[in-house]
């Protein structure tokens, strides 16, 4: 069956980076993307980026332009998300998903990134 | 970018009620229009793909309609596991919005 399982929660300084895993098994992991997607506490979603599994050709949304990279080991079938210059506003549950180019269809179970001085 | 209104942003309604949500794009977006459903602390759960398509395990008392730009979830009876936030999604175009979610409480 298809999961996706993600690395634990963190707590970050502002100015920190973090680095979120999303190791994925059950399916073959090329042959999909992957899109992340954050939930701030009591909040709703947003859509972060997406990465292709193949390729490495991602995509991301303009106001993260530049704090965040998405990458992929294929070897391992894990995909990464980086953010650097952590603020109190990127405090939120992180989600991987797979992305099969028209919705999500499998996520992770989330990891929560708190920054905190 | 395109966005996503949905409503009523929260809604109180009983077991075994009709329960109706709609979603509207800023543009025309097809039938590029997913719905998720999200329990407190639980991941989101794909419930229709492509405005009306049922995603395999989603019981068949979910439905969707519509193209363009206005788009509907309907729950035909309301059951207890049903009580949570659902989110619509357009996968039209980048970047790839949500709908703010619509909150469904027991009355």
């Amino acid at each position: 069956q298809v999961q996706l399982v993600q690395s634990g929660s963190e707590v970050k300084k502002p100015g920190a980076s973090v680095k979120v895993s999303c190791k994925a098994s059950g399916y073959t992991f090329i042959s999909y993307g992957i899109s992340w997607a954050r939930q701030a506490p009591g909040q709703g979603l947003e859509w972060m980026g997406w990465i292709s599994a193949n390729t490495g050709t991602t995509n991301y949304i303009q106001k993260l332009q530049g704090r965040v990279t998405m990458t992929t080991d294929t070897s391992a079938s894990t995909a990464y998300m980086e953010l650097r210059s952590l603020r109190s506003d990127d405090t939120a549950v992180y989600y991987c998903a797979r992305d099969d180019w028209t919705n999500l269809d499998y996520w992770g179970q989330g990891t929560l990134v708190t920054v905190s001085s | 970018d395109i966005q996503m209104t949905q409503s009523p942003s929260s809604l109180s309604a009983s077991v075994g009620d009709r329960v109706t949500i709609t979603c509207r794009a800023s543009q025309s977006i097809s039938t590029y229009l997913n719905w998720y459903q999200q329990k407190p602390g639980k991941a989101p759960r794909l419930l229709i793909y492509a405005a009306s398509t049922l995603q395999s395990g989603v019981p068949s008392r979910f439905s969707g309609s519509g193209s363009g730009t206005d788009f509907s979830l309907t729950v035909s009876s309301l059951q207890p596991e049903d009580f949570a936030t659902y989110y619509c999604h357009q996968s039209y175009s980048s970047p790839r919005t949500f709908g703010q979610g619509t909150r469904v409480e027991v009355k």
